[in-house]
Parts: structure tokens; C-alpha cells; sequence
């Protein structure tokens, strides 16, 4: 199985800082990876998908990048709405895994 | 527009057998690179992958829960459903059905429906 490792576990941020997100995989899974969003008693949102591709519909202040085993999503200007919990999530192989998540704070 | 909802049991006793419906509209499942599954997330934990059935009826489950889970599609009802056997208290969780296409994410989820596991 391929083992997706999110950091940090927490982050504080403030309005309008820049806030990015690491996830790294076990081996490689090229770009087969995706990004979602979730708020509490909520379904996660569709983000990111191929590493990079923003999903139609979702801000422009949210990108990804990375290749191989290392990647990150970014926020470029840290929103309200933006306090949430992500994940990430790797679609090179089965099992699809999961990230540990991301909660984004107010600091 | 794609729409997907879970229905079952929202308690079933230690030992028992969950089972789970997807019920969908906007897509079909005969449709070459459609697949359906299911992701749970314990309360407060992460998200767990647990199975998805695709539209050839390949079939994939989370190895750790491979011997206790079975997924199924009609795809003249539009349902897919997920059956877990032995349930045990750690199996409580909120249980989503998500569509995703083959190198695509999972870009459409169901509501969620809770399952408490207790005697």
C-alpha cells in the first residue's frame, strides 16, 4: 500500500497569510494525486486533482504542485472560509489512501 | 448534475452485518471510467478508504478490511451497496459514497450517513 503523510497535522494562520501544505507518499505516484477540503459535520469538496488542476469552481487562491513523492497545496491569501481540514489523496494504485489531513486554525 | 445519497441503519449491535446503499442519478455506471465507492471517517479521525466498484465490475477493498467488506452495483436501480460483516464499535464512523472517474479524484460525495456500533 502506498502511506500518504500530511504536514503539519495543525497550522494557525491569519487572514490573508499565505499557507501551504505538504503531503508526501511512499513511492512514487507521479501526479496521481488530489486535494480536498472539509469543514466540520461537512462532506469533503473536490479541490485538486493530477497535482495540480484546480477542480471547476474553486478559487483561484488554491494550487497545487509536486511530482513523484513530494507535493503541496497552497493558499495564496487565506480566506474565512478557508478554515478547514485537507486532505490528500493518491489514485496511482489501489488501495486509494488518504492523508492523515491538515487542520487550518485562526490564529 | 451528479447526486449520490447513502442509506442503512444508523445502529447495528457488535457482530451484526452493515449493509449500505448508494443510490445515484446524473451518470451510469456502464459508463467506461465510472466507478463508485465508499470512504467512512471515524468521529474526530480521518478519512478511511474502504472499497470502490467500477463500470467492467472490477472491484478494489481496503486491505485491512478486505475479508469483511463486499460491494455490489445494479445499475438498473442506479445503487451500489457496501456490506461489512463482524461490525465492532471501531467501525462507528460517517460512511460517503463518492463517484470518481478513472485519473480523476473523487469529485462528487453523498451527505454521509452515521453508523453507531453498539450492543
Amino acid at each position: 500500500d502506498i502511506q500518504m503523510t500530511q504536514s503539519p497535522s495543525t497550522l494557525s494562520a491569519s487572514v490573508g497569510d499565505r499557507v501551504t501544505i505538504t503531503c508526501r507518499a511512499s513511492q512514487s505516484i507521479s501526479s496521481w494525486l488530489a486535494w480536498y477540503q472539509q469543514k466540520p459535520g461537512k462532506a469533503p469538496k473536490f479541490l485538486i486533482y493530477k497535482a495540480s488542476s484546480l477542480e471547476s469552481g474553486v478559487p483561484s487562491r488554491f494550487s497545487g504542485s509536486g511530482s513523484g513523492t513530494e507535493f503541496t497545496l497552497t493558499i495564496s491569501s487565506l480566506q474565512p472560509d478557508d478554515f478547514a481540514t485537507y486532505y490528500c489523496q493518491q489514485y496511482d494504485s489501489h488501495p486509494l489512501t488518504f492523508g492523515g489531513g491538515t487542520k487550518v486554525e485562526i490564529k | 448534475q451528479i447526486t449520490l445519497k447513502e442509506s442503512g441503519p444508523t445502529l447495528v449491535k457488535p457482530t451484526e452485518t452493515l449493509t449500505l446503499t448508494c443510490t445515484f442519478s446524473g451518470f451510469s455506471l456502464s459508463t467506461r471510467g465510472v466507478g463508485v465507492g465508499w470512504v467512512r471517517q471515524p468521529p474526530g479521525k480521518a478519512l478511511e478508504w474502504l472499497a470502490v466498484i467500477y463500470w467492467d465490475d472490477g472491484k478494489y477493498y481496503s486491505p485491512s478490511l478486505n475479508r469483511r467488506l463486499t460491494i455490489t452495483k445494479d445499475t438498473s436501480t442506479n445503487q451500489v451497496v457496501l456490506t461489512m460483516t463482524n461490525m465492532d464499535p471501531a467501525d462507528t464512523a460517517t460512511y460517503y459514497c463518492v463517484h470518481r472517474l478513472v485519473n480523476y479524484g473523487m469529485d462528487v460525495w453523498g451527505q454521509g450517513t452515521t453508523v453507531t456500533v453498539s450492543s
